[in-house]
């Protein structure tokens, strides 16, 4: 079967760091995908990981361990736009297999 | 910068009715896919398409939804005969010849009252 775990909700404040987890199964890796959506609009692509280690963009980075099913994306620096849901996806096929998404509320 | 456009923005129906949502991918790209979020939920695959033809489907999209391109620029997805259930946003979404990013249009707000 096919299935991603993930935070339902997070909280941190203005400069801080977070550590967004996802935990993963599937019967063929292709490719593990965080996605952030602001609430009522369209995910919009953050980072793809398919190879083991830490993939580095910016105030973002995700970290994938393919042996454990498990990746995370840190956000550092953070800032009030960066409220929003997270969402980790593994591609099956062509298809993005989605998480339910982590809410994380940035306060000042 | 390129984006994926949809309309209408938001659609309202009445149950059993046909639905017709539009999609404009972005130019070059060569796949096209249909995803849906029912509010609250987590985003589900619908369909994936290329080369005019259906490459995969998920066990949502039954025999009441079907894909088309149309022409050149234009990709749809139909629903024959709504269902209350059917009420959720549908993205859109296009990916180049890497299927590694695929990028979403702002959404349709389907409701079926």
């Amino acid at each position: 079967g096919q299935n991603i775990d993930q935070p339902t909700e997070m909280t941190a404040t203005e400069g801080a760091i977070v550590q967004i987890n996802c935990t993963y199964q599937t019967s063929g890796f292709n490719g593990l995908f965080w996605y952030q959506q602001h609430a009522g609009e369209a995910p919009t692509f953050l980072s793809y990981n398919v190879l083991d280690g830490l993939e580095e963009k910016g105030r973002f980075s995700s970290f994938l361990s393919r042996s454990k099913g498990y990746s995370y994306l840190l956000l550092k620096e953070l800032q009030m736009k960066d409220s929003a849901s997270y969402l980790c996806a593994h591609r099956a096929g062509t298809a993005l297999i989605f998480g339910k998404g982590t809410t994380l509320s940035v306060s000042s | 910068e390129p984006e994926v456009t949809q309309t209408p923005s938001h659609q309202v129906t009445q149950m059993g009715q046909e639905v017709i949502l539009r999609c404009v991918p972005i130019s070059n790209h060569l796949y096209f896919y249909w995803y849906r979020q029912i509010l609250g939920q987590k985003v589900e695959f619908l369909v994936s398409f290329y080369n005019n033809e259906i490459s995969e489907k998920s066990e949502i999209f039954d025999d009441q939804f079907s894909v088309e391109r149309p022409d050149g620029s234009n990709f749809t997805l139909k629903i024959r005969s709504t269902k209350l259930e059917d009420s959720a946003m549908y993205f859109c979404a296009s990916s180049g010849l890497s299927w590694n990013e695929q990028f979403f249009g702002p959404g349709t707000r389907l409701t079926v009252l």
